[in-house]
């Protein structure tokens, strides 16, 4: 079983705040790192899909990092809004077989206007 | 396109009693995944599919069936369930694992009393 942790387990920002998260996953037999953002009641959706060490990915407001030397990625959220309120998860997918996902058990984010 | 498309959305069952969850995507996606997600956890994965006719287990197969002959559908099969099979089950898909997103399904609600 693969050891995937994200932290914090749960934040709660002011509107305007900006805010980031950590995904940490095993350094070896890297193939992928995927940011998911789940809103209740809804399905994940993709964020990012980053595979090489020092990517650098960003959509708007949200940006991410990688490191896969030492296992790490981070979510950076800039001047959080409401509608940015969701859970953020993080899934690795291991090189040895590409076909698992190991999720870890996502960063819910609350904004209060 | 529908996309990724589950069901039933709700279903309660009684101990012993089994049932198959649907997935069907359009999107003629040869990776397809059935996950499981608890309450305050992430999304563990049951089984996933890397095409038709080929599958393999996931970190979390026990008390679960899969098959898939062709390449749109991804059945999950519950067979005895048990109240430990009690959450919510997304199936996703995928054009090619690892550097693609996934697409994930509405979720089926399972309760089982």
């Amino acid at each position: 079983i693969l050891n995937v942790e994200q932290s914090p387990q749960s934040l709660h920002v002011q509107e305007g705040d900006s805010t980031n998260f950590t995904c940490s996953f095993p350094s070896s037999n890297f193939y992928a790192l995927h940011w998911y953002r789940w809103e209740t009641a809804k399905s994940p959706e993709a964020l990012f899909v980053m595979t090489l060490n020092g990517d650098e990915k960003k959509k708007g407001r949200i940006s991410a990092t990688l490191n896969t030397k030492e296992g790490y990625s981070y979510l950076y959220i800039k001047g959080s809004q409401p509608e940015d309120s969701a859970t953020y998860l993080c899934a690795f997918i291991i090189g040895t077989n590409a076909g698992k996902s190991t999720f870890g058990d996502g960063t819910t984010l609350t904004v209060k206007p | 396109n529908a996309g990724v498309t589950q069901t039933p959305k709700f279903r309660i069952l009684k101990i012993g009693q089994s049932m198959t969850l649907q997935c069907t995507q359009d999107m003629n996606h040869n990776y397809m995944y059935w996950y499981r997600q608890d309450p305050g956890m992430g999304l563990k994965l049951i089984y996933y599919s890397v095409g038709a006719g080929i599958t393999d287990k996931g970190e979390v197969p026990n008390g679960y069936n899969v098959s898939r002959s062709t390449t749109e559908d991804f059945p999950l099969r519950l067979e005895l369930a048990a109240p430990s099979q009690t959450s919510v089950y997304f199936c996703a898909s995928s054009t090619r694992t690892g550097n693609n997103e996934q697409f994930f399904g509405p979720g089926t609600r399972l309760t089982v009393l």
